[in-house]
Parts: structure tokens; sequence; C-alpha cells
């Protein structure tokens, strides 16, 4: 799996919007980006995932730059419930692929109320 | 969406014995499931890949005959922690495919080995 880069911790006020940086520079044409986060004792849970234009779901929007080197995920209105971390991973596929994924160190989102 | 359980939460064992942990899919069929370990303020890290009908295959670094993992059906995938000792105890996650390839993660559990 292609490298992605994450700031180790990011942190943002209760009800403001959240950007959370992701670099792949050696990301490749086939690759997807993928979105998961994973709250305090939980399991990861799916958030979000782009190939090349912007995306948007009820959770998040994924903003992906011109030459897809990085993304940013996007939280509009972040609440206590946001605070987790953040992994950014990329796939081969649309969907998680036929293998299990990789996780790196993620970003770990810190919300103050 | 799609959801996944596992069973228990949370165990509690003496040194030496053996743990089972399950993890279902409750409202899809799950050809392949995954098991993933997180030790605490670490990421998950995969541990073996659950087929089906078919033996599991294992990460590099995993022993496959102290973690035992069964997948007798298209819901159903159970790790056993064999002959458990204090560095098995962790978090234990499990997630199953998709229809379309994405993975939907278990709550997870929590094994801690006296």
């Amino acid at each position: 799996d292609a490298k992605t880069t994450q700031p180790n911790s990011m942190e943002s006020n209760e009800e403001e919007p959240v950007h959370l940086p992701c670099n792949h520079s050696t990301i490749s044409g086939t690759d997807y980006i993928h979105w998961y986060r994973q709250l305090p004792s939980q399991g990861p849970e799916y958030v979000i995932h782009g190939l090349t234009s912007n995306v948007n779901n009820r959770m998040a929007s994924l903003a992906i730059a011109e030459d897809r080197k990085s993304s940013t995920l996007i939280l509009h209105r972040a609440t206590l419930r946001d605070a987790a971390v953040y992994y950014c991973i990329l796939r081969d596929a649309p969907g998680g692929g036929a293998d299990g994924l990789t996780f790196g160190k993620g970003t770990h989102l810190i919300i103050q109320p | 969406g799609a959801v996944v359980s596992q069973h228990p939460s949370r165990v509690i064992c003496k040194s030496g014995t053996s743990v089972k942990i399950e993890c279902r899919s409750l409202d899809f069929q799950a050809t392949t499931m995954f098991w993933y370990r997180q030790f605490p303020k670490k990421s998950l890290m995969l541990m073996a890949t659950s087929n089906e009908g078919s033996k599991a295959t294992y990460e590099q670094g995993v022993e496959k005959d102290k973690f035992l993992i069964n997948h007798a059906s298209l819901t159903l995938s159970t790790l056993t922690v064999t002959s458990a000792h204090p560095e098995d105890s962790s978090f234990y996650i499990c997630s199953a495919t998709g229809s379309y390839n994405e993975q939907f993660f278990g709550p997870g559990t929590r094994l801690t080995v006296l």
C-alpha cells in the first residue's frame, strides 16, 4: 500500500469546521483514498472515500487535490462526538479490496467544548 | 448500514487458558473477515484473513497455532487465543467485507490475561 502522512494530532473547537490533511505523494493512478475513524475503545468506522472528485456524505466531505498527492477530510461542524483518531488509507479498490487494511498512526482529533 | 458484532466485549482470563472470540455479520454475508489486534495507544495491526470454508491466512509474525481462526459460515468467524499469556492482552477487532469490498468493523473485544 502507498504511504500516507498525517499530523499526529489536531485540536479544534466544538461547532467549528475541522480540516484534517493527508499527504500521499506516491499515490498511484488506481488508488482510492479512504478515511476511517476510531472513537475511544471502539472499532474503526468508515467515513468516506474518493478517487479524483470531491465527495460529500452525511458525515464529512473529502477534498482531493488536483494532482491527488494530498487530500483533506472536512468535518463541517465538529461535535464532541467527533473526537477520535482519523486514518487516511489508500487502497487500489473502491472498497477495502480483498486484503485487510493497513493502518498508520492517524490523526488524533481533540475537540474542545 | 451493515453491522458486525463481537462477543464477548470484554474478557479476563488466567494465564494458560484459551479464549474464544466470536465475530458475526448480522445483516449480510461475508465470505472474508479480518482479525486485527491493537495495543494501547497504537494503531490496529492486521493479524489474519479469514475465508469462509478455507484456512485462514496469517500475517508475518502471527503464530497460527496460537491464534486459531475458524470461519465456518458466511456470518461467523471465531478467533481462539490458545494458552493465553499476559503479553496477549490486547484489543481484538474483526471486520467483515461487504458486497463492494468495503470493510465493516466490530466493536472490539478487550482481552486481559492475568
